[in-house]
């Protein structure tokens, strides 16, 4: 159980396209999804937190109009880069938080490498 | 403001050593989750534990087990005779906002990169 997915695992653009990144929790339902980008060899900074039907909570220094979160239903949240730059090149992960567990545990997905050419 | 501090970088460990990888924390609240999470070079964060700050029942699992001691603000993980699969880095995280309508969010330590040699 506790199973999240990521689609693309892997995406390699031209500067200037966006990007979108699926966000599924694929056997628990989930109000809360969190968005979280990883530089090598550094810990995860946490960019969003999406909330289901509602808009998406920005971290300090993270632009809400490049980085688009949509969370339209318990099961899916979307991360879209839009205009993507080579800075913009990462790795991005998201977590769910299973609505039944009162415990807060964020279940992650197996992220997606994004490359800004 | 809570602060989880991973102070080994990297751990190396030959196979069948146990190896302790530490984390400290810090947190205001008297309610709260620690988490331990791996993360092998694939990239996906596998959840290994949580543990709430009313129990502080020491958790064996396999090869695997965890110290959580409030009185030292300390959660560390242990793991029995090392093999090459453990090889990732680990995460330590904390996680406030039980009451009311926390948005649970994790703050992470910086991981620590435990390489197991054959």
């Amino acid at each position: 159980g506790a199973v999240v997915s990521q689609h693309p695992s892997r995406v390699i653009c031209k500067s200037g396209t966006s990007v979108k990144i699926e966000c599924r929790s694929l056997d628990f339902q989930a109000t809360t999804m969190f968005w979280y980008r990883q530089f090598p060899k550094q810990s995860l900074m946490l960019m969003a937190t999406s909330n289901e039907g509602s808009k998406a909570t920005y971290e300090q220094g993270v632009e809400k109009d490049k980085f688009l979160i949509n969370h339209a239903s318990l099961t899916l949240s979307t991360l879209t880069v839009t205009s993507a730059h080579p800075e913009d090149s990462s790795f991005y992960i998201c977590s769910a938080r299973d609505l039944g567990d009162m415990g807060q545990t964020q279940y992650f997905g197996p992220g997606t490498r994004l490359l800004v050419l | 403001a809570q602060k989880v501090t991973q102070a080994q970088t990297e751990i190396s460990v030959v196979e069948k050593e146990d190896v302790t990888l530490d984390c400290v924390y810090e947190t205001r609240d008297t309610t709260y989750y620690l988490f331990w999470y791996k993360q092998p070079p694939s990239g996906e964060l596998v959840f290994l534990i949580r543990r709430n700050s009313f129990d502080e029942q020491n958790e064996i699992s396999g090869r695997y087990s965890w110290n959580f001691q409030k009185s030292t603000s300390s959660f560390n993980f242990t793991i029995t005779a090392s093999q090459v699969v453990d090889s990732a880095v680990y995460f330590c995280a904390l996680s406030e906002g039980i009451s009311g309508a926390g948005s649970y969010q994790l703050t992470f330590g910086k991981g620590t990169k435990l390489s197991v040699i054959p």
